[in-house]
Order: structure tokens, then sequence, then C-alpha cells
């Protein structure tokens, strides 16, 4: 009954790899979003779909790619993961008039060796 | 987005009032004032949201003054498990696809 789900929980990987991470919500949300937070806490956006357009597209390596098959996934594609790309990664989802705020979904700690 | 600034940290015993205080100067007439809390190894919850005065869950209390240039997070009586960081954010809620920005956020400690 999660409202925004994630997998995997948890992502260990070596440099030079591609990874993913899904995201889906039940809320019945139109725009989604990619989240990440680093070692020093830091929340930074890092995309936000509207009706599975791309609305924000941050300063962020073309090495990530979010894709969003539909309203309600927004998978996010990790080509030739660094070392500084270990980060914990949120996925959240809201209406566009962001009533009654963002759900957030629990994370996806990503570690890269 | 309108910039926030709220204490790093704060310490508060069980049973106490606390009250966290965000400055956000340059807020925009469309923007919304939005808390939300994080505990360890979770995402942000959603606490409370307001535009101007008062507001009131079954969680917290915002207080919003005319100016619209601060806003208090009002947690009565607080427990153990309200130790967390909270975040204080302005925005636009009616713009598609604004995200919120989050600043450092305050980490709350409370104590028996």
């Amino acid at each position: 009954d999660t409202a925004v789900s994630q997998t995997p929980k948890y992502l260990v990987t070596q440099m030079g790899n591609d990874k993913s991470i899904k995201c889906e919500q039940n809320l019945g949300h139109d725009t989604m979003y990619w989240y990440k937070q680093d070692s020093k806490k830091f929340l930074k956006i890092m995309f936000s779909y509207n009706n599975k357009e791309l609305i924000i597209n941050e300063t962020v390596p073309n090495r990530f790619s979010p894709k969003s098959p539909d309203k309600a996934h927004l998978n996010l594609h990790i080509n030739s993961l660094e070392l500084g790309d270990s980060a914990v990664y949120f996925c959240a989802s809201s209406y566009t008039s962001a009533e009654n705020g963002y759900t957030f979904g629990s994370g996806t700690r990503l570690t890269v060796v | 987005l309108a910039k926030t600034t709220q204490p790093i940290s704060m310490d508060s015993y069980e049973g106490q009032e606390v009250n966290i205080t965000c400055s956000h100067n340059n807020i925009a007439t469309n923007d919304y004032i939005t808390w939300y809390q994080q505990f360890p190894s979770q995402g942000p919850r959603f606490i409370i949201q307001g535009y101007k005065t008062k507001v009131t869950n079954e969680v917290a209390s915002l207080f919003i003054p005319a100016d619209r240039k601060s806003s208090t997070l009002s947690l009565p009586r607080v427990s153990l498990s309200d130790t967390a960081v909270y975040y204080c954010l302005v925005g636009d809620s009616n713009q598609a696809g604004t995200a919120l920005i989050f600043g450092k956020g305050t980490t709350l400690s409370v104590s028996s």
C-alpha cells in the first residue's frame, strides 16, 4: 500500500557500471521528482516530470537519464557510475499545485566502490 | 525561489513546546510556506503548509505574520520521536513542475 515506492532500497556497485533505480507512485499525482541527498545531508533536486514531460533538469551530468513511461513511474538510469555518485536518491511526487506537499519514497542508498 | 534561513540545531526536552522560526525575506506573492520532517534513513515527510496567518493540523501549527517574511513551526509537547531534521521551504505551488528547494534544515534533538 506504499504511496511512493522505490527499488532497490540499497545498491552497491563498482565504478563504471550502469544501474537503474525505479520509482512508482499510486497517489494519482501528475508530477514526479528525483532528489539526491549527499553525505552532508543536503537534498538537491535533480529532475522534475509533469505528466511524463521533463520540466526541471538541474545541473546533473549527462550520465543521469530519467525516464517516465507514464505519470505513475519515474525511473533513473545512471551510466558509468563514479565514486561521487554515492548518495541517497529520493523519488517524490505531488499534484501540479503541490497541495498537501510532496510525498517522498524511502530512498535508495547507492554506494559506488 | 525564495531562500530560507533557519537555525542549524535546537535542543528540547520531552513535553516542551518547540518553536522553529524560518526567515524568508524574499518570499514572492505566489509562494506558499511548507515544512517537512525527516527521520534518519527516511524520506522527508510533509508536516504543514500555509500562506498566511495561522494553520493548525494534528501534528503542528504554523504561524505566519502579515509580512510573510518569516514563519514559525510550533510542535506542542514534543516527544523523543520528534527528534528529526525539520525543513522550511517556500515555493510557488501553482507552477507546474516547480521543485521545492531544500535548505540545511534544523536538527531538533529531544531528550528525556
